[in-house]
């Protein structure tokens, strides 16, 4: 069963323009939630956070938005740029449990000049 | 350079055959976690240790284990090899047992 979904396998999005990658969870003991990209040989890196106290989290060109009543965030990219072209992973944790952190399949984003 | 190391970056080995993973962990960090990326699939928990106790395991199978040393380095075993087995294996790192993950860049492990 799996408790974190991203649907869409891959997403290809013209420079400059926005990129939304869709998130989906299906336990409600998720309580934080997480970003990361990967580049080809390297290991996932941490990029924006949001907890559930929160539905909107700003970073730069980054944004993640969180609707808990729909299980479902995202991870708005504006402006999209060709270094942005990685796999993004989605992640939760339940932390009141101290669990480790679940993982979804990820999205490939490519961003074309 | 993430401050988490895994060695060896690349392994290839025959079915039937045991394999040993390393990963240190970030200075100061006592928590490591092992996942394992296969094709088309997301990253899959398979076992965290904190301070060389195990705290939590996820779908590890039999033929696979882990541990972690005093040094805080730790060791993923695998052994009888499967085709199957052919992946990514990520180790990462956190401080406690809380969000926060360093990521090492990974062992691709191809059984042939």
């Amino acid at each position: 069963d799996q408790q974190v979904k991203q649907n869409s396998p891959s997403l290809s999005v013209q420079e400059g323009r926005i990129s939304i990658l869709n998130c989906d969870y299906t336990n409600s003991m998720f309580d934080y939630f997480l970003w990361y990209k990967k580049y080809p040989a390297e290991g996932p890196t941490f990029l924006i956070s949001i907890s559930s106290i929160k539905d909107k989290n700003e970073d730069g060109r980054f944004t993640v938005f969180l609707n808990k009543s729909a299980k479902h965030l995202s991870l708005h990219i504006v402006p999209s740029q060709p270094g942005d072209s990685a796999v993004y992973f989605c992640a939760a944790v339940d932390n009141s449990g101290n669990t480790p952190l679940v993982f979804g399949k990820g999205t490939r984003l490519s961003v074309i000049a | 350079d993430s401050g988490v190391t895994q060695t060896p970056k690349h392994l290839i080995t025959a079915t039937g055959q045991r394999v040993t993973l390393r990963c240190s962990p970030r200075s100061g960090d006592l928590s490591v976690y092992w996942y394992q990326q296969s094709l088309d699939q997301g990253l899959q928990f398979l076992i965290q240790y904190y301070n060389g106790e195990e705290r939590a395991k996820g779908n590890i199978l039999e033929r696979f284990s882990a541990q972690q040393f005093p040094d805080l380095h730790s060791e993923l075993n695998l052994s009888s090899l499967e085709l199957g087995d052919s992946a990514l294996y990520f180790c990462a790192s956190s401080v406690g047992q809380g969000v926060g993950y360093t990521f090492g860049s990974g062992t691709r492990l191809t059984v042939v």
